[in-house]
């Protein structure tokens, strides 16, 4: 069965350091990748997305993220996190022609000063 | 436009009551769906829809209902409410059946007592 796993359900970082959010997923072939972020009471933003091209590529908000087939992974990373980046943050795949996406569990982000 | 809308954004039930949570887009997207948000367990597809007249089921359906008469609508109609549906839901729109950007509405959290 499909499945998309976030192994980190809180991290806390400083603010000013890096950050990296970990998703990894379970596909019989290369799916679209996503990263969604949810802030406090909202809905969810797209952060970045990955279809095909370039491993690492470059989202909103100063966030990038690198598919790695080898490891089934698409991590997200931010070089130096602020406050305002305290959020959710969501893995999503979905299976190339298909039409679902499917949600990792979620990584909540705290962000001490 | 006004992007994704959804209608109320609190409610409280009791057990065996229905309802309707509204959802509407002004994108002229050709995709909707309904999700579930529980803690730990990230969104859940509940149904969706690619087209107007055209609904499909999604993971978690059992207890839900959907229709879609228009482009713009995709009402979620909760036939006899339990506790196990509070939840917060979210609609979402896209453009087309490929997994292109989906926009999110602000969520209706819903309390079952």
């Amino acid at each position: 069965a499909q499945s998309v796993t976030q192994p980190d359900i809180h991290i806390t970082v400083s603010e000013g350091a890096s950050l990296e959010l970990r998703c990894n997923y379970s596909y019989g072939a290369t799916p679209y990748l996503f990263w969604y972020v949810q802030s406090p009471g909202q809905g969810l933003q797209l952060l970045l997305k990955y279809f095909s091209g370039d491993t690492l590529v470059q989202g909103i908000k100063g966030f990038e993220a690198e598919f790695k087939r080898s490891q089934s992974s698409f991590n997200l990373r931010k070089p130096s996190v602020h406050w305002s980046d305290a959020a959710e943050y969501f893995c999503a795949v979905a299976r190339r022609g298909g039409n679902k996406l499917v949600f990792g569990a979620g990584t909540i982000l705290r962000v001490k000063s | 436009n006004a992007g994704v809308t959804q209608t109320p954004k609190f409610q409280v039930l009791k057990t065996g009551q229905s309802m309707t949570l509204q959802c509407a887009q002004d994108m002229n997207h050709e995709y909707m769906s309904w999700y579930r948000q529980d803690p730990g367990m990230g969104l859940r597809l509940i149904h969706y829809s690619v087209g107007a007249g055209i609904t499909d089921q999604g993971e978690v359906p059992n207890g839900y209902n959907v229709s879609r008469s228009t482009t713009e609508d995709f009402p979620l109609r909760l036939l006899s409410a339990a506790p196990s549906q509070t939840s917060v839901y979210f609609c979402a729109s896209r453009l087309g059946t490929s997994p292109h950007e989906q926009f999110f509405g602000p969520g209706t959290r819903l309390t079952v007592l």
